[in-house]
Parts: structure tokens; C-alpha cells; sequence
């Protein structure tokens, strides 16, 4: 199975940093790298696929960069709602596996 | 905007079957789309689990082996997952969530469920 490995964990920010996370996939998936948000207690919520498509309704300070095996989520200004865990997802095959997350707190 | 919710036992005994249904509105299970289980151990991340198409064409994660059965009923427009021989290691709140095909991204979720397996 296709491994992701996220980095950071975790990571400290200030409302209007630029927050950059990065997630690397075990071997070449091409573009298919999908994006999550969870905030605690609740459901992930899509916001990126196909490395740099925003989904409907996710904030232009959202960005998805990448190919290959490489990829990255930047959030241009941070805001106080952006604080949450973040997930990649490959589906590249159709065994599908997620980063083991990174999150993102004050 | 199509929604989804879990159903099940909240507990399950270990070496039993934990069952789980998940009924969607909005939106037809006959139109299109896979429909996925994922699920999070508490303070943990995600695991995708196995997925079905309304044909009944399935996907399953090799990490559950021959444990686990999802299973889609159009009539009723829900679809469900079995995983038996449970054991605490299962303790985990089960999300489903609707995927698109080819992109294969889970683009709606249920709110999730949490399942504790003890005794």
C-alpha cells in the first residue's frame, strides 16, 4: 500500500501567518492527493483534490501545490477558524490511505 | 446538499459483530458515486475502511481482511458495514461519507459514530 507521511505533527501559528504543510507519498501518485479539515469533534471536511482544485466554498487563502510524490497546503493568512487538523489522502489506487494528519494550533 | 447519518449499536461486545448502517438524503445512492466508511481511533487519524458503488461493486482495505462486508440497499437508499471478531483495538468513531469516482475523494460525510467494543 502507498504510505503518506505528513509534516509537521503539529505546528504553532499566529492569526495572518502563512502556514505551509507538506505531505509525501511512499511512491508516485501523480496528482492524486486530496486535502481534509477536522476540527475536534467533528467530521473532515474536503477542501482541496487533484493536488491544487479547491473544492466549492473552501477560501482562496487555501492552496494545494505538487506531483509526484511531493506535495504541500499552504494557507496564505491564517484565521481563527483555520485552527484544525489536517489530512492528505492519496487515490492514486483504489486502496486508499491518509496522512496521519497535522495539526495546526496556536 | 445530500447528508448522510450513521446508525448502530454505541457498544459491542469483543469477538462480536459490530453493524452499522448509514442512510442518505438529498441526494440517490442509484445516481452515482462510491459510499465509503472511514474511521478515527480516539486521538488518532483516519482509516478508510471499504467503499461500494450502487451496483454493488466493492472496495475493501487489505488491513481488515475478510473481517469486513459493506453492503448497499437503494430501496432504502442507505448503505451498511459488518465487521466481525471485534476486538477494544475497534473502539473508534465510524464515519460514512460519500466518494466521487475517478478522483476518488470523499466529498460529504456523515457526522460520525463513536463504537466502543468492551465487554
Amino acid at each position: 500500500d502507498i504510505q503518506m507521511t505528513q509534516s509537521p505533527s503539529s505546528l504553532s501559528a499566529s492569526v495572518g501567518d502563512r502556514v505551509t504543510i507538506t505531505c509525501r507519498a511512499s511512491q508516485y501518485i501523480s496528482d492524486y492527493l486530496n486535502w481534509y479539515q477536522q476540527k475536534p469533534g467533528k467530521a473532515p471536511k474536503f477542501l482541496i483534490y487533484a493536488a491544487s482544485s479547491l473544492h466549492r466554498g473552501v477560501p482562496l487563502r487555501f492552496s494545494g501545490s505538487g506531483s509526484g510524490t511531493d506535495f504541500t497546503l499552504t494557507i496564505s493568512s491564517l484565521q481563527p477558524e483555520d485552527f484544525a487538523t489536517y489530512y492528505c489522502q492519496h487515490s492514486y489506487t483504489t486502496r486508499w490511505t491518509f496522512g496521519q494528519g497535522t495539526k495546526v494550533e496556536v | 446538499q445530500v447528508q448522510l447519518q450513521e446508525s448502530g449499536p454505541r457498544l459491542v461486545k469483543p469477538s462480536e459483530t459490530l453493524s452499522l448502517t448509514c442512510a442518505v438524503s438529498n441526494y440517490s445512492i442509484s445516481n452515482g458515486y462510491n459510499w465509503g466508511w472511514i474511521r478515527q481511533p480516539p486521538g488518532k487519524g483516519l482509516e478508510w475502511i471499504a467503499s461500494i458503488y450502487h451496483s454493488g461493486t466493492t472496495y475493501y482495505n487489505p488491513s481488515f481482511k475478510s473481517r469486513v462486508t459493506i453492503s448497499v440497499d437503494t430501496s432504502k437508499n442507505q448503505f451498511s458495514l459488518n465487521m466481525n471478531s471485534v476486538t477494544a483495538a475497534d473502539t473508534a468513531v465510524y464515519y460514512c461519507a460519500r466518494q466521487t469516482q475517478v478522483l476518488w475523494y470523499f466529498d460529504n460525510w456523515g457526522q460520525g459514530t463513536l463504537v466502543s467494543v468492551s465487554s
